[in-house]
């Protein structure tokens, strides 16, 4: 059984905080690490797909690096905005399957 | 389409009904993913298709479960003799293909409720 955790499970932060959530995974059978948004009433969105061991990737104000050798994964929120509320997955890919874990929400308080 | 396309949005069923879900991925997408995701819970696999290749079932929660993607396009899952406990929203997603790098694309999801 494919195990994927995410920690913490909820976070709330003031505004302009900067914060950061983690992702663990099997590192054997690795194929690549997903990282997505869901925010309420929507589709979940995708922020990053990563491959390879030390990927760094950025997107704006966010950014995620990947361990594939330990097994975890970083994804980092700088100034956090009360649009960034969501719910935040990691996703382990092997051989194309995606293995979500439960998500870190996070609340951003004005 | 331009996305993932569900239907219907919300179902409401009784106990025992079977029920269809549809799902209609991108064009051209080869990948197509179930998941469900129950109340406070995260997002469960079902089934994947990937290409012409055998579907992963081993997500499937019971043998009243089953999916088909007819023409390497639309995916149809069935619930039979639907429970309680199947409530929830089911999410259908598409990839351009099942090789790594390549994001899920997701539809916004059927709710279904079983009273």
């Amino acid at each position: 059984i494919l195990n994927v955790e995410q920690s913490p499970q909820s976070l709330h932060v003031q505004e302009g905080d900067s914060t950061n959530f983690t992702c663990s995974f099997p590192s054997s059978n690795f194929y690549a690490l997903h990282w997505y948004r869901w925010e309420t009433a929507k589709s979940p969105e995708a922020l990053f797909v990563m491959t390879l061991n030390g990927d760094e990737k950025k997107k704006g104000r966010i950014s995620a690096t990947l361990n594939t050798k330990e097994g975890y994964s970083y994804l980092y929120i700088k100034g956090s905005q009360p649009e960034d509320s969501a719910t935040y997955l990691c996703a382990f890919d092997s051989t194309g399957k995606l293995i979500f874990g439960q998500g870190t929400t996070l609340q951003v308080k004005p | 389409g331009a996305g993932v396309s569900q239907s219907p949005s919300n179902k409401v069923t009784e106990k025992g009904k079977d029920v269809e879900l549809r799902c209609d991925p991108i064009s051209g997408h080869t990948a197509l993913y179930w998941y469900r995701q129950s109340l406070g819970q995260g997002l469960e696999f079902l089934i994947y298709f990937q290409g012409n290749s055998a579907p992963d079932k081993s997500g499937l929660p019971s043998d009243r479960f089953s999916a088909e993607r007819t023409g390497g396009s639309v995916s149809t899952l069935t619930i039979q003799r639907t429970q309680q406990e199947d409530s929830a929203v089911y999410l259908c997603a598409s990839s351009l293909d099942f090789t790594a790098n390549t994001e899920a694309f997701f539809g916004q999801g059927t709710r279904l409720t079983v009273v």
